[in-house]
């Protein structure tokens, strides 16, 4: 059983376009994450919910928008999508999100943007 | 401003031998560092874990040394398996942010060859 799920695993798509990525976990956490990793391999955090609240809200373009509809699923909507998206999107998830817990990490979702 | 790094893209090792992975930080105020391991394809996976209270912490073939003054880790893998072979992340909690907001180095890529 995966723990932390991520689809679709590759994504291509136009310029302009609207799509979106599912995460779920299956490990009874209560906060998830977006990561995102760039063409230079930096994994950068974008959001973070716990229990379906936004608590971590980095510099991201409002294009991007996490949708939690419960505690076990984060998705990450992208819309107009732009060449520089072109990236590979982690989902993450942990206990409660405190400061030293373990986070674990989906296969991640690559998007490639045309 | 990239407050975590790692200066090395690539280590090649043989197979038995000593592998040694560095991470440098400018920010004297993390102080829990992670060490993250990555294959092809899959998201990152939790390795080892140093509080800054420590300057040693073992785990099995995993070694994580901690040099507070240099501002300096280092990640050792004793000894080497071909299974090792992989993408290394350091990271660190961002301080006085109460959250599992982790900044990443780049990653080095570890090749154990047989």
């Amino acid at each position: 059983d995966t723990a932390v799920s991520q689809t679709p695993k590759y994504l291509v798509t136009q310029m302009g376009n609207d799509k979106s990525i599912k995460c779920e976990q299956n490990l009874g956490h209560d906060t998830m994450y977006w990561y995102k990793q760039d063409s230079k391999k930096f994994l950068k955090i974008m959001f973070s919910y716990n229990n379906k609240e936004l608590i971590i809200n980095e510099t991201v373009p409002n294009r991007f928008s996490p949708k939690s509809p419960d505690k076990a699923h984060l998705n990450l909507h992208i819309n107009s999508l732009e060449l520089g998206d072109s990236a590979v999107y982690f989902c993450a998830s942990s206990g409660t999100g405190g400061y030293q817990e373990t986070q674990y990490f989906g296969p991640g979702t690559r998007l490639l943007v045309l | 401003d990239q407050q975590v790094k790692q200066n090395s893209p690539s280590l090649s090792v043989q197979e038995g031998r000593i592998s040694i992975l560095n991470c440098d930080y400018t920010n004297s105020m993390f102080d829990y560092f992670l060490w993250y391991k990555k294959y092809p394809a899959e998201g990152p996976t939790f390795l080892i874990s140093i509080s800054s209270i420590k300057d040693k912490n073992e785990d099995g073939r995993f070694t994580v040394f901690l040099n507070k003054s240099a501002k300096h880790l280092s990640l050792h893998i004793v000894p080497s398996q071909p299974g090792d072979s992989a993408v290394y992340f350091c990271a660190a909690p961002r301080p006085s942010s109460n959250t599992g907001k982790l900044i990443f180095g780049q990653g080095t890529t570890l090749q154990v060859k047989p």
